[in-house]
């Protein structure tokens, strides 16, 4: 069964800092691995689907790397904000189609 | 286009009491999954539908049916609710099962009383 980890589960950083978010998953016979951002009370946002054969997809100052080798996906924040304040998760599938599997997720806060 | 769509945006129920939650999308996706939002359990599934006529359980299924109306609408049904189901209830769709992008809905905020 694929279990997924995010690391660290909060961070808080001054604005402009480029940041790092990390999850981890177990099972690396996976074809995709999709980022996505929480904000309070809302739904969830699709930042980022990254496909088994890619190793790296970019949106704006969004960077997120796949290593499947190593069982591990980085979210890359570039130039931090203080609305890319927010919960973010990465969810990948198991063994079985598209049901996905997400992890506890980072909250993160950037200070002005 | 709304993309997903979900009603109502809050419920209160008693223990006991049935209701269904609604769920649309418009981009003419053929997958769509049902997920509840616990503090420190996370998201986890519920139920999906593969394709029009088809449904599955995921991970959390007891307490629960679904019914796929049609392409666009896929409603989770609590038959006799109980506070363990008091979370969040996320719908999603895909383009399809293959491992395609996943797009969420505002989603509904339930409390069991």
């Amino acid at each position: 069964k694929q279990e997924v980890t995010q690391i660290p589960a909060a961070l808080s950083v001054p604005e402009g800092e480029n940041l790092v978010l990390n999850c981890s998953f177990t099972d690396s016979a996976i074809y995709n691995l999709q980022w996505f951002r929480q904000d309070p009370g809302k739904g969830l946002t699709s930042l980022l689907l990254i496909q088994s054969s890619q190793r790296e997809q970019t949106s704006g100052r969004l960077n997120a790397s796949l290593d499947k080798s190593s069982g591990r996906s980085t979210l890359y924040i570039a130039a931090s904000q203080p609305g890319d304040s927010a919960t973010y998760l990465c969810a990948a599938p198991g063994d079985a189609g598209n049901m996905l599997t997400f992890g506890g997720g980072t909250r993160l806060m950037v200070k002005p | 286009n709304a993309g997903v769509t979900q009603t109502p945006k809050f419920q209160v129920l008693k223990t006991g009491q049935s209701m269904t939650l609604q769920c649309a999308q418009d981009m003419n996706h053929n997958s769509m999954y049902w997920y509840r939002q616990d503090p420190g359990m996370g998201l986890r599934l519920i139920y999906y539908s593969a394709s029009e006529g088809t449904t599955d359980k995921g991970e959390v299924p007891n307490g629960y049916n679904v019914s796929r109306l049609n392409k666009r609408e896929f409603s989770l049904r609590l038959e006799s609710a109980a506070p363990s189901q008091t979370s969040v209830y996320f719908c999603a769709s895909s383009e399809g099962w293959a491992y395609n992008e996943q797009f969420f809905g505002p989603g509904t905020r339930l409390t069991v009383l």
